[in-house]
């Protein structure tokens, strides 16, 4: 089974910021990866596939980055409005997985 | 307009059986693969597992710890996903979310149900 190993787990930065978050792969998984942000009490939803595509109507200050084993998501200048918990999602071959989420807050 | 809304959710007793459905509107739901994701409270995202479609023979996989005891299944004529789930655990408590399969090429959610397991 392919393990997700996200870093840091919490990150507290200031409006204005460059954020960055890793998910390292346990196996190849080319660029099968999304990235999902999650605020309190919502669905996932979706910012980053197929590793680096920026998904429709998503704010370009998202980017995603990598193949392989090792992804970096990128938020270029944090907002307000970003305060949430992102997670990572393998799907290259089941069973599937996530990373273990990075909680966002503003300094 | 797409919607995938999940119904069935409730408490259970340990050992106990509930079944969940999600219905589908908006997308052709007999051309997608459809996987539940759960969330333990205050817990990360956790994949259960997937179907594919009927042209892929309804093909089914799961996670390790819920493997022959959840099972997911389809009725394309109700555009309904199905999640029945028997000898619950405590550890199954939590928020089942219906989602696309990331290989269908597109990502839609549905609002969740909350499963309670509990004597």
């Amino acid at each position: 089974d392919i393990q997700m190993t996200q870093s840091p787990s919490s990150l507290s930065a200031s409006v204005g910021d460059r954020v960055t978050i890793t998910c390292q792969a346990s196996h190849d998984i080319n660029k099968s990866l999304n990235w999902y942000q999650q605020k309190s009490g919502k669905a996932p939803k979706l910012l980053i596939y197929e590793a680096a595509n920026l998904e429709p109507g998503v704010p370009s200050r998202f980017s995603g980055s990598g193949s392989g084993t090792h992804f970096t998501f990128t938020i270029s200048s944090l907002q307000p409005e970003d305060v949430a918990t992102y997670y990572c999602h393998q799907y290259d071959y089941p069973p599937y997985s996530f990373g273990q989420g990075t909680k966002l807050e503003i300094k | 307009e797409v919607q995938l809304v999940e119904s069935g959710g409730g408490l259970a007793k340990p050992g106990g059986s509930l079944r969940l459905s999600c219905g589908a509107s908006g997308f052709t739901f007999s051309n997608a693969w459809m996987t539940w994701v759960r969330q333990a409270p205050g817990k990360g995202l956790e994949w259960v597992g997937r179907i594919k479609t009927n042209s892929f023979g309804g093909r089914t996989d799961y996670a390790a710890p819920v493997k022959g005891r959840l099972t997911i299944s389809r009725d394309d004529s109700k555009n309904t996903l199905y999640l029945q789930m028997k000898s619950l655990k405590t550890e199954d408590t939590g928020v089942y979310y219906c989602t696309t399969d990331p290989s269908s090429g597109f990502d839609y959610w549905g609002q969740g149900a909350l499963v309670t397991v509990s004597s």
